[in-house]
């Protein structure tokens, strides 16, 4: 049972251009979201999370946004540049939980 | 600051083999710690956690073992590999309320 989903394996824009990137979920106990970013032989790297108390998280050219009703979370990239050409997880803990659920990852290709 | 040591970066190992592969934290006290795999074309899953010394929770079912024998040091080893082990392993620690943060990785090929 996936309880966290990427349904989109890869995604590619243009450099300048804005990235959306998606994530179900499915357990409505999770109320802790992360984005992690992940270069090809290298550990993810935290890029930005939310808490579900809120609906949008910016940071830079990120932003994380939350629809608790639908489940579903989002990390946009403004402007996109080509070093943002990674895999990208989503990831969600559920309260005085340690673990976190990560999805498949989304493959992000920033064309110059 | 906080950083986290894994290594070997690469092995490769016959069946059959053992394995012992190391993490250790360094600029924090009494992390938890975690070790994740990622397989080819699938997510990361997470294998074993520790909330402390000596205590190991299991994930999944499978031939792998995990040990914490010091606060910031946090083994995953197997007495036998079988093909199915291969894969890129992650250790990671985090704070109580923090997000995890990775090493770089041990890409594991059993042949």
């Amino acid at each position: 049972d996936q309880q966290v989903k990427q349904n989109s394996p890869s995604l590619s824009v243009q450099e300048g251009r804005i990235s959306i990137l998606n994530c179900d979920y499915t357990n409505s106990m999770f109320d802790y979201f992360l984005w992690y970013k992940k270069y090809p032989a290298e550990g993810p790297t935290f890029l930005i999370s939310i808490s579900s108390i809120k609906d949008k998280n910016e940071d830079g050219r990120f932003t994380v946004f939350l629809n608790k009703s639908a489940k579903h979370l989002s990390l946009h990239i403004v402007p996109s540049q080509p070093g943002d050409s990674a895999v990208y997880f989503c990831a969600a803990s559920s309260p005085g939980n340690y673990k976190l659920t990560f999805g498949k990852g989304t493959l992000l290709t920033v064309n110059p | 600051s906080q950083t986290i040591h894994q290594w070997p970066a690469t092995l490769v190992q016959p069946v059959g083999s053992p394995l012992s592969l190391e993490c250790t934290v360094e600029g924090t006290s009494n992390p938890n710690l975690y070790w994740y795999r990622q397989a080819a074309g699938r997510g990361l899953q997470l294998l074993f956690y520790s909330v402390g010394i000596g205590q190991i929770s299991s994930e999944v079912p499978q031939n792998l073992s995990a040990s914490r024998p010091q606060d910031r040091q946090f083994i995953l080893s197997s007495k036998k590999l079988l093909l199915s082990d291969s894969g890129f392993y992650l250790c990671a620690w985090s704070v109580s309320g923090g997000p995890l943060h990775f090493g770089n990785g041990t890409r594991l090929t059993v042949t």
